[in-house]
């Protein structure tokens, strides 16, 4: 297994700009998450995902959009790029069942430095 | 209300002493807690978790941690300190209710030669 994968590894975007961070996993996970980490800082959920077709945001989801049209993607769109959106991601999924809660699987991250 | 406290933003040991890192937690419900370690420009990688088993719980790399229900604590040791765990650690709060786990802010590990 590939685990969680996210793609690009580094992107530059200037003001304005749109992109997609990529992220997969094939662990048959049916949660996924989404997370920005700061220098310095903790990490925050910007986004997730119970299952195919349905997301929800979390603390810091202003300034992006999600979707989850299938189990194995979870795509984050930035569509006006700012420089307060400079940061880390991390995407990770999760086999959640009721009454029991399991890890959060981590991605390598992806490094986004908008100018 | 949910919440993860880890205590000391940053700590420094000597290779070879005593890894303790602190961890406090709220929660209204029996949690599952975790630690996780992020090496420099990686992900998150589990190290431990805690879901109700057994109150010790033993991870990777020498590193375990006690459940204290009294004291609402999970805090991470490790006997002897090696270079290679100089890394930020992160303690982690679930419950079965929600989807969600919350992260505490982190704890940079130095390792002094």
């Amino acid at each position: 297994n590939a685990g969680v994968t996210q793609t690009p590894k580094f992107r530059i975007l200037k003001i304005g700009q749109s992109m997609t961070l990529q992220c997969a996993q094939d662990m048959n996970h049916n949660y996924m998450y989404w997370y920005r980490q700061d220098p310095g800082m903790g990490l925050k959920l910007i986004y997730y995902s119970v299952g195919a077709g349905i997301t929800d945001k979390g603390e810091v989801p202003n300034g992006y959009n999600v979707s989850r049209s299938t189990t194995e993607d979870f795509p984050l769109r930035l569509e006006l790029a700012a420089p307060s959106q400079t940061s880390v991601y991390f995407c990770a999924s999760s086999y959640h069942r009721p009454s029991s809660y399991n890890e959060q699987f981590f991605g390598p991250g992806t490094r986004l430095t908008v100018l | 209300a949910q919440s993860v406290t880890q205590l000391g933003s940053h700590v420094s040991v000597s290779e070879g002493a005593l890894v303790l890192l602190r961890c406090n937690y709220s929660s209204s419900v029996p949690p599952y807690l975790f630690w996780y370690v992020q090496y420099p420009n990686q992900g998150l990688q589990l190290l431990l978790k805690y879901t109700s088993a057994a109150t010790l719980v033993k991870g990777i790399n020498g590193f375990e941690a006690e459940f204290k229900k009294s004291e609402t604590s999970f805090h991470l040791t490790k006997p002897s300190a090696h270079m290679s765990d100089a890394a930020e650690y992160f303690c982690a709060l679930g419950e079965s209710s929600a989807s969600k786990i919350i992260f505490g802010s982190g704890t940079r590990l130095s390792i002094r030669p």
